[in-house]
C-alpha cells in the first residue's frame, strides 16, 4: 500500500526559530494536506494543496506541493509556544466520492522559550 | 456551520467487553464519514468509511465494526475488545468528492 515518510520525527526549537518538515511518498498524490494535532484533540487542517508546484501560505505557515507530486513540505516561520503539537501530512490519490487519505507518521514539535 | 461530535471522550474497558463509540455531524447532509485509529506515537490509520446510510467500507481486517443507522451518525463497535484495540479513535467527515476531512476531538480507549 501507499506509504508516507514524514521527517523529522521530532523537533526541539527555540521560540522565534523557523521550522521545516517534509513528506515523501512512494506514489503520486493529487492532493496534499497538512494538519496539526494538539494533545488529546483531533487534527485540524492547516493548509490544502491541489496542484503540483503550488505554494500556499496561511499566516506564518507555508506549504508546497512538490513538482513530482510525490512530496510536500511545510515551513513555520518565527515559531511561538502555541505551535507545539504534532504535524501530519496527508495525501490523496485517485478519485471517487470518498476521500481516503494516507497520513504520515507525524512530526512532533516542541518550542522552548 | 458544520460541527462534529464524538463520545465518550475517554473510555476504560476490560478485555472481552463490548464497545460502542458514537459520532454525529451537524449542519450538513449526506456527508462521507470516516473512522480512524491513532496508536501512540503513530499516524492515523483508516478503519472504516461510509458514503451513505447503511453503506460501510472496511479498510483493514480487525475486531471492530461500523454502522451508519442515520445520515449523520456513525458508530464504531466491537463485541469483544482485545488489548490491541487500545488507542485514540477519530471520527471525521467530508463532503462527497471533496479532499478535505474535518475531524472530531477523538475518543481515547484503554483496554485493560
Amino acid at each position: 500500500g501507499q506509504q508516507l515518510n514524514q521527517s523529522p520525527q521530532s523537533m526541539f526549537i527555540q521560540e522565534g526559530e523557523d521550522v521545516s518538515m517534509n513528506c515523501t511518498s512512494s506514489s503520486i498524490f493529487n492532493t496534499w494536506l497538512w494538519y496539526k494535532q494538539d494533545p488529546g484533540e483531533g487534527p485540524v487542517l492547516l493548509i490544502a494543496l491541489y496542484k503540483a508546484g503550488e505554494l500556499t501560505s496561511n499566516g506564518r505557515l507555508t506549504a508546497q506541493f512538490g513538482i513530482t507530486r510525490k512530496d510536500s513540505f511545510l515551513n513555520i516561520s518565527a515559531s511561538i509556544p502555541s505551535d507545539v503539537g504534532i504535524y501530519f501530512c496527508a495525501g490523496r490519490s485517485g478519485t471517487g466520492t470518498a476521500s481516503k487519505l494516507t497520513f504520515g507518521t507525524g512530526t512532533r514539535l516542541q518550542v522552548t522559550l | 456551520s458544520q460541527t462534529i461530535h464524538q463520545w465518550p471522550a475517554t473510555l476504560v474497558q476490560p478485555v472481552g467487553s463490548p464497545l460502542s463509540l458514537e459520532c454525529t455531524v451537524e449542519g450538513t447532509s449526506n456527508p462521507n464519514l470516516y473512522w480512524y485509529r491513532q496508536a501512540a506515537g503513530r499516524g492515523l490509520q483508516l478503519l472504516f468509511y461510509s458514503v451513505g446510510i447503511g453503506q460501510i467500507s472496511s479498510e483493514v481486517p480487525q475486531n471492530l465494526s461500523a454502522s451508519r443507522p442515520q445520515d449523520r451518525q456513525f458508530i464504531l463497535s466491537s463485541k469483544k475488545l482485545l488489548l490491541s484495540d487500545s488507542g485514540f479513535y477519530l471520527c471525521a467527515w467530508g463532503h462527497s468528492g471533496a479532499n478535505v476531512l474535518t475531524f472530531g476531538a477523538g475518543s481515547r480507549l484503554t483496554v485493560l
